[in-house]
């Protein structure tokens, strides 16, 4: 089945540090989306992507949509200690929504 | 005013038991969905329902039964719990048309010994 390569695994970043990280797809999409999961809950949309090099914001975070409709990034400005968390992008279509492995941020404050 | 609610939150139980989850949406949504996430927290779809019909099946063993008794409810049945049955396990919901604006519960952390 499809797949979603999300990198980085793992990041440890100092507070007030900008964050950028990435999913990418052998397969084009129509939407991309990014969820965040906090420790014990479950995951919570941050950003919906509906449209090839849509860029939005949600606060400190910006996600865009990538030209070639095969990926997507997710940055995150000026960190701060509720950042922590795993962050996943997903795809949907007509298709179940596939998840990417996740990416986990963690912040030292 | 919890969107979507499951119990139990924790399930401890012995190889061989059958357990249920519970799951509860307060959003008016008409599908909802089980996800399992396994120890590296890989999160993959078992089952989707919409309007109570069974829509999604993702090669999941038979030993597995969701029911849906209405729109607001989804339930996970588990018979003759295995080892490898232990993730956490999370509900979700949205509108048949906008799968991709799911909701999810909080989770429900299975450990089989």
């Amino acid at each position: 089945g499809q797949q979603l390569n999300q990198s980085p695994q793992s990041m440890f970043i100092q507070e007030g540090e900008d964050v950028s990280m990435n999913c990418t797809s052998s397969s084009i999409f129509n939407t991309w989306l990014w969820y965040k999961q906090d420790p014990g809950e479950g995951p919570v949309l941050l950003i919906a992507l509906y449209k090839a090099g849509e860029l939005t914001s949600n606060g400190r975070l910006t996600a865009q949509f990538g030209i070639t409709r095969k990926d997507s990034f997710l940055n995150i400005s000026a960190s701060i200690p509720s950042d922590v968390g795993i962050y996943f992008c997903a795809n949907s279509g007509n298709t179940p929504l596939v998840f990417g492995k996740g990416t986990r941020l963690s912040v030292i404050a | 005013d919890t969107a979507v609610s499951q119990t139990p939150k924790y399930l401890v139980t012995q190889m061989g038991n059958d357990k249920s989850i519970k799951c509860e949406q307060n959003l008016g949504h008409d599908t909802m969905y089980w996800y399992k996430q396994d120890s590296k927290k890989f999160l993959k779809i078992m089952f989707s329902y919409n309007n109570k019909e069974l829509i999604i099946n993702e090669t999941v063993p038979n030993r597995f039964s969701p029911k849906s008794p209405d729109k607001a409810h989804l339930n996970l049945h588990i018979n003759s719990l295995e080892l490898g049955d232990s993730a956490v396990y999370f509900c979700a919901s949205s509108m048949w048309d906008r799968e991709d604006t799911q909701y999810f519960g909080p989770g429900t952390r299975l450990t089989v010994l």
